[in-house]
């Protein structure tokens, strides 16, 4: 059964801290593996990773993918009180997409 | 551009009902797809509709059922409601399909009684 797995489940740190958000996953018919930032209501896009090796980066915020590990981890640098939020894992495959069931960061002033 | 809207926002329905919500993607996006999100499953997969046609489905019953009309509006109805159904109900819009960023609508919230 595919299946995607997030941890930590949660995560509190103090502002300025770097945290590391993990996703593995089981997937037949991988295409593509997708970061999304839950704060209220609808996810916002963060990252589309294909390709291993890559490192996507945006600002603060980077994501790499190792497909033969299956895994990918986001990365936040000097982590701000506005970061946090549920960071969703997300793997598109042939006919579907499977989410993982997200990270609960809090940052701390 | 305006984002992807969905009506209604909150909605209270009993058991045995059933309901249909509503979602206007983003123009120009012909890609439509749907998500069921609670607490304790998370996000799930419902369906995906590119022109006028059910193009992915995921592992729900058949319930659940969608359309989507010819200006890539789409609808979702769920019958014989269960208290289950309760949940947090998204759409997302995209140019093409589930390969590309999706944008999400801001969901409606649904509660069965």
């Amino acid at each position: 059964e595919d299946k995607v797995v997030q941890s930590p489940l949660s995560l509190v740190v103090h502002e300025g801290d770097t945290v590391t958000l993990n996703c593995s996953y089981e997937v037949t018919n991988f295409r593509s593996l997708l970061w999304y930032k839950q704060e209220k209501k609808a996810p916002t896009f963060l990252f589309m990773l294909t390709s291993s090796g890559i490192e996507k980066k945006s600002g603060r915020l980077s994501s790499i993918l190792d497909k033969k590990e299956l895994f990918s981890i986001l990365n936040i640098t000097a982590t701000q009180t506005g970061d946090s939020a549920v960071y969703l894992c997300a793997v598109e495959a042939r006919d579907k997409i499977i989410f993982g069931k997200g990270t609960r960061l809090h940052i701390l002033p | 551009k305006a984002g992807v809207t969905q009506t209604p926002r909150y909605l209270i329905k009993t058991r045995g009902q059933q309901v249909t919500l509503s979602c206007s993607p983003i123009s120009g996006h012909r890609s439509v797809s749907w998500y069921q999100q609670t607490p304790g499953q998370g996000l799930q997969f419902l369906f995906e509709y590119f022109s006028e046609t059910q193009r992915n489905k995921g592992n729900f019953p058949g319930r659940f059922s969608g359309r989507q009309f010819s200006n890539s509006r789409s609808e979702m109805n769920v019958s014989t409601l269960e208290l289950g159904d309760s949940a947090l109900y998204l759409c997302a819009s995209s140019l093409q399909g589930l390969g590309e960023t999706q944008y999400f609508g801001p969901g409606t919230r649904l509660l069965v009684l």
